[in-house]
């Protein structure tokens, strides 16, 4: 268990619908990132929190995808009219950066589009 | 683009050390080399990272070679739950830079 939490761990929905998912970092670190990641591929880049503003959105992240992270602690990823290509695990990581800047990586959200 | 290349897969038996290499050719003076690995239906972990020297940790050995062009990472007594892939990344260590992962190495622990 790294300390970051990711809520739902699996979601299963029908094509068209909306869905939400929330990661909590842990508590001292100030940078929040979200990751997609398909079968056989390594996990790629979604959007960058550093607090509350979101600094970085990769091309991947089209505009039925949006990020928050209100107060600058947990954040949520909500994907709208979803599409069977957005199956996949969405991950969640959070660093203190500076030198290191290690992410810690939460388990992930395994959203399966029907 | 990943800026890392790894072999896809390895198999190393089990009390063995695991040697994994990574050629980073256009790594730049300012970037260091890190090691993730990725369990089975869990997220990625962090295990290692470098710039010039070799380092050491709990989990592994991280040895770069002079020109920095390539790495290999070595876990000293593998262990079945090492099995995992394992990701070789180039990037600035205190940037805002994500992370690019590319397909990693898929390790395979023998008993």
């Amino acid at each position: 268990d790294t300390g970051v939490s990711q809520n739902p761990r699996h979601k299963i929905t029908k094509r068209g619908q909306n869905v939400t998912f929330r990661c909590d970092p842990i508590s001292e670190h100030n940078r929040l990132y979200w990751y997609r990641q398909t079968l056989g591929q390594g996990p790629e880049f979604l959007t960058y929190f550093q607090n509350e503003a979101q600094l970085e959105k990769s091309r991947l992240l089209s505009d039925r995808f949006s990020a928050e992270r209100p107060k600058g602690s947990f954040s949520t990823l909500e994907i709208q009219r979803t599409e069977q290509g957005d199956s996949a695990m969405y991950l969640c990581a959070s660093s203190l950066g500076g030198l290191s800047n290690e992410q810690f990586f939460g388990p992930g959200t395994r959203l399966t589009v029907l | 683009d990943a800026k890392t290349t790894q072999p896809t897969s390895m198999d190393c038996a089990e009390g063995r050390a695991a040697n994994l290499p990574c050629n980073h050719s256009t790594i730049s003076g300012n970037e260091y080399v890190y090691w993730y690995r990725q369990i089975h239906s869990q997220g990625p972990q962090y295990i290692i990272h470098g710039l010039k020297n070799n380092e050491t940790n709990e989990m592994a050995s991280l040895i770069i070679t002079e020109d920095r062009k390539s790495s290999t990472l070595i876990l000293p007594h593998a262990t079945l739950r090492d099995t995992a892939v394992y990701y070789c990344i180039v990037r600035v260590a205190a940037g805002d830079d994500k992370i690019i992962f590319g397909k990693g190495t898929r390790l395979h622990i023998l008993p």
